[in-house]
């Protein structure tokens, strides 16, 4: 079974603070996403990357960066937290998707909680 | 226009219940469509792919209407174990981008 693992389930950090959540996946899967969920308003796409050295940004870019300089790990950074970045981050990874192949499913690692104060 | 809708619910129904969810896509360019399911505190994982001509999985069924944009879950028979929240995923693009509903929770009681 493809495995997403991610490093912290819960964080408690300083507004301020740098904030470093990592994200390995062992199954050779080209992309790699991270979200963040709130009540309400469901996943929402921060940054994703299709290949080493690549990203993207998603819908909720600022105030976040990521890098990935191995193909497993894809790593989300909070330069400076701030309150309102209080959620549940999920990484998630999948093989390239192709028309109707169904095979770009998403796996998701088990979530990072983290707290601004 | 959100990219994906979904009644948030909640529906609580008794075991042995059939219930159905809806979900509606903005983009008619949408490629792949899945329903995942959440429970509380967990990550997302996927219950089942929804194809063009509608798809059975046990208890499950799902279907795709592409001219309405509009895709189904049917839940026969409930269990207490499908309490959950149930989210609608649409792909589209290369395949590669990923759209979610925010989730319609179901709670099944005894």
């Amino acid at each position: 079974d493809v495995k997403v693992t991610q490093s912290s389930r819960y964080l408690v950090k300083r507004t301020g603070e740098k904030v470093f959540l990592e994200c390995v996946q062992d199954m050779d899967h080209e992309n790699m996403f991270w979200y963040r969920q709130d009540p309400g308003l469901g996943l929402r796409l921060i940054y994703f990357s299709y290949d080493v050295k690549m990203k993207e940004k998603g819908d909720i870019p600022e105030g976040y960066s990521v890098s990935r300089e191995k193909k497993e790990r894809f790593s989300l950074i909070l330069e400076s937290a701030s309150t309102n970045q209080t959620s549940m981050y999920l990484c998630a990874s999948s093989p390239p998707g192709t028309l109707l192949s169904g095979a770009n499913v998403l796996t998701f690692g088990a979530g990072s909680r983290l707290t601004v104060l | 226009r959100k990219e994906v809708e979904q009644d948030p619910g909640p529906f609580n129904v008794p075991e042995g219940a059939t219930v159905a969810f809806n979900c509606t896509y903005s983009n008619s360019a949408s490629q792949s469509f899945f329903w995942y399911r959440q429970d509380c505190r967990k990550e997302p994982k996927l219950l089942m792919s929804v194809y063009s001509s509608g798809n059975e999985d046990g208890r499950f069924t799902a279907q795709l209407n592409r001219a309405s944009q509009y895709i189904s879950l049917l839940i026969r028979d409930s269990k207490l174990s499908d309490s959950a929240t149930y989210l609608c995923v649409v792909t589209r693009g290369t395949g590669n981008q990923f759209y979610f509903g925010t989730g319609t929770s179901l709670t099944v009681i005894p």
